[in-house]
């Protein structure tokens, strides 16, 4: 079974500052998928962004990268520029694929990021 | 396209009732699932399904039933509730295969209390 560990409950950044958020996870699985969820207040799962454990380049989405690092089985969210707006709770998630099964996601525990103004 | 839609989203409940939790996605998914978030443990999946008529249990099963019938809804039954149960629960649907299922597209999710 895979495992998803966010070992940082919560944390805190000045607006325009850059925060990292930390994930590691276990798993025996070569191909698989892993994603960073925000969840705002309103509760809606909101994901952020997906990486391919096949792909060696890091996964950019705007001010959201990610630094994978497949042997260490770290994958670790940086946000650049914080906004207000990204004050949530964030999941780090690992996706295994089971073909016409489905998938499986497995979630951390959730980081929750307050940005300051 | 409303996506994944789930009601009700608030509920309270005492211990012993029954109830059924809603989920529709008009996006003709064939995978749908539930999943329960708790404080400190993030989400972890209770029941799930591939197709109509085709159910499957998850991580967390126990006290809850799921039926598929038709390729839209995907309800969550809890016969008995019981103040364990007390979470919030989100209702998600993929594609079963192709570029894009990957992308799991969550609902708003329902608040449960049972008391």
């Amino acid at each position: 079974a895979q495992t998803v560990t966010q070992s940082q409950p919560e944390m805190s950044v000045q607006e325009a500052e850059t925060v990292t958020l930390s994930c590691t996870y276990d798993t025996s699985e070569n191909n698989y998928y892993l994603f960073w969820y925000k969840q705002p207040p309103s509760r809606q799962m909101i994901l952020v962004i997906r990486q391919e454990a096949y792909k060696q380049q890091n996964a950019t989405e705007n001010r959201f990268s990610v630094n994978f690092q497949k042997a260490a089985k770290s994958f670790s969210l940086k946000i650049s520029d914080s906004q207000l707006g990204d004050t949530a709770m964030y999941f780090c998630a690992f996706m295994k694929r089971l073909g016409t099964s489905g998938s499986r996601l497995t979630f951390g525990e959730g980081t929750q990021l307050t940005v300051n103004p | 396209n409303a996506g994944v839609t789930q009601t009700p989203k608030f509920q309270v409940l005492k211990t012993g009732q029954s109830m059924t939790l809603q989920c529709a996605q008009d996006m003709n998914h064939e995978y749908m699932s539930w999943y329960r978030q708790d404080p400190g443990m993030g989400l972890r999946l209770i029941h799930y399904s591939v197709g109509a008529g085709i159910t499957d249990q998850g991580e967390v099963p126990n006290g809850y039933n799921v039926s598929r019938s038709t390729t839209e809804d995907f309800p969550l039954r809890l016969l008995s509730a019981a103040p364990s149960q007390t979470s919030v629960y989100f209702c998600a649907s993929s594609y079963l295969a192709g570029v894009s299922s990957y992308e799991q597209y969550f609902g708003p999710g329902t608040r449960l209390t049972v008391t």
